[in-house]
């Protein structure tokens, strides 16, 4: 079993949906979770990032976090074609440098 | 502000040839990371360093070497590439701990052929 599950996709969704991407993952010690986005031929760039449990919201992003189901969950209100690219989680543990990534699910949002 | 700065943006090389993939940061962090990113596998870790003059192996060090001499620079070496190489690397930095997120450069395309 993998440390971090997260389904790769392709998911597709209207311009203006609702999407809600998502990671399980099985080390219960991981207390800091992240949401990178990857558009193509770039680089993963840091988009969300969250302490333990709750919800932080940025904009149209909202991060939620429940450690005792070992799951996380990105949400994008009112979704842009810009919106389109790779998202990956990721999480660590205190102390430990090393992230650990899923793989990512890879959006298209259609106009 | 450059962040992390990755060259070459591609390359191709052949069997048995080897080459040096470049990451320099400017940003000051301490701990580095190189990783290969292939179609649905996500990033894997290839090694890490925690300051100049400290490197440790990730996921799938095999075939590869690192050293860090200074804080700004952590080259990632290629010794007799094979196909299994061709990938997209990745150099990323982050503060002690990681824990605040790191800051990737854009990528090498690598073809190994």
């Amino acid at each position: 079993q993998k440390e971090v599950e997260q389904d790769p996709g392709p998911l597709s969704v209207p311009e203006g949906a609702i999407v809600s991407l998502n990671c399980t993952y099985s080390n219960s010690a991981f207390q800091y979770f992240m949401w990178y986005r990857q558009y193509s031929r770039k680089g993963p760039e840091l988009l969300m990032y969250t302490y333990s449990s709750g919800n932080k919201e940025d904009g149209r992003f909202t991060a939620q976090v429940d450690k005792s189901s070992k799951y996380i969950s990105l949400f994008i209100r009112d979704s842009q074609p810009s919106d389109s690219a790779t998202y990956l989680c990721a999480m660590a543990n205190f102390g430990n440098e090393k992230l650990t990534f899923g793989t990512g699910t890879r959006l298209t949002i259609i106009p | 502000n450059a962040g992390v700065t990755q060259t070459p943006k591609f390359r191709i090389l052949k069997i048995g040839q080897s080459m040096t993939l470049q990451c320099t940061q400017d940003m000051n962090h301490n701990y580095m990371y190189w990783y290969r990113q292939d179609p649905g596998m996500g990033l894997k870790l290839i090694y890490y360093s925690v300051g100049a003059g400290i490197t440790d192996k990730g996921e799938v060090p095999n075939g590869y070497n690192v050293s860090r001499s200074t804080t700004e620079d952590f080259p990632l070496r290629l010794e007799l590439a094979a196909p299994s190489q061709t990938s997209v690397y990745f150099c990323a930095s982050s503060y002690p701990g990681g824990t605040n997120g790191y800051t990737f450069g854009s990528g090498t395309r690598l073809t190994v052929v």
